[in-house]
């Protein structure tokens, strides 16, 4: 099975950097996702890391390390409009992926 | 294309009774989703689609749960006998062909009582 770990919540402030972690156990690894999911509304897409290293995309960086079945969401300077749910997900050979039970970001003025 | 379409948008249901879901993905997308999720939680993996064929079911669905997609189009998701317990919001997504990335819909939201 899939075992898939990140912290309930976190609190930053306005302007500031965030890092989410995640954590993974599965068999049949074949990548990694980040979604944002705002309160009452669907998940969106942010990042995609299927090899090692880190992948940058705006203001969003996403790392992966499969060694250490380890992966960050980066947030740099975060605005009010970031506080949302952020969801690791985990993909594997089968094509099923499995979510964490996402990270609730709240960003304080 | 705006998107992935779900109807409807909300249930209410009394027990016992049976329920049907539809999903309309973004055209030409030929993996389609289905997930269940319930406030605090993140989605959980019901079924997968690539065109017509189910390659994937989640080993903690019932025997209650079906899912089609007849044309590699469309799909339905059927709860037969509804318990309280699937209340939930039911989300379904889909993704191209050269990419892993899923684009969800809007969710229906089902309520058992």
């Amino acid at each position: 099975g899939q075992n898939i770990d990140q912290p309930t919540e976190m609190t930053a402030t306005e302007g500031a950097i965030v890092q989410i972690n995640c954590t993974y156990q599965t068999s049949g690894f074949n990548g990694l996702f980040w979604y944002q999911q705002h309160a009452g509304e669907a998940p969106t897409f942010l990042s995609y890391n299927v090899l090692d290293g880190l992948e940058e995309k705006g203001r969003f960086s996403s790392f992966l390390s499969r060694s250490k079945g380890y992966s960050y969401l980066l947030l740099k300077e975060l605005q009010m409009k970031d506080s949302a749910s952020y969801l690791c997900a985990v993909r594997t050979n089968a094509g099923k992926s499995t979510f964490g039970d996402g990270t609730t970001l709240t960003v304080k003025p | 294309d705006t998107g992935v379409s779900q109807d409807p948008r909300h249930k209410i249901t009394k027990r016992g009774q049976n329920v049907t879901f539809r999903c309309d993905p973004i055209s030409e997308h030929n993996r389609l989703y289905w997930y269940r999720q319930t406030l605090g939680q993140g989605p959980e993996f019901l079924t997968y689609f690539q065109n017509e064929a189910q390659l994937e079911k989640s080993r903690l669905l019932s025997d209650r749960f079906s899912a089609e997609r007849p044309k590699g189009s469309f799909s339905t998701l059927e709860i037969q006998r509804t318990e309280q317990g699937d209340s939930a919001m039911y989300l379904c997504a889909s993704s191209p062909g050269l990419s892993y990335e899923q684009y969800f819909g809007p969710g229906t939201r089902l309520t058992v009582t």
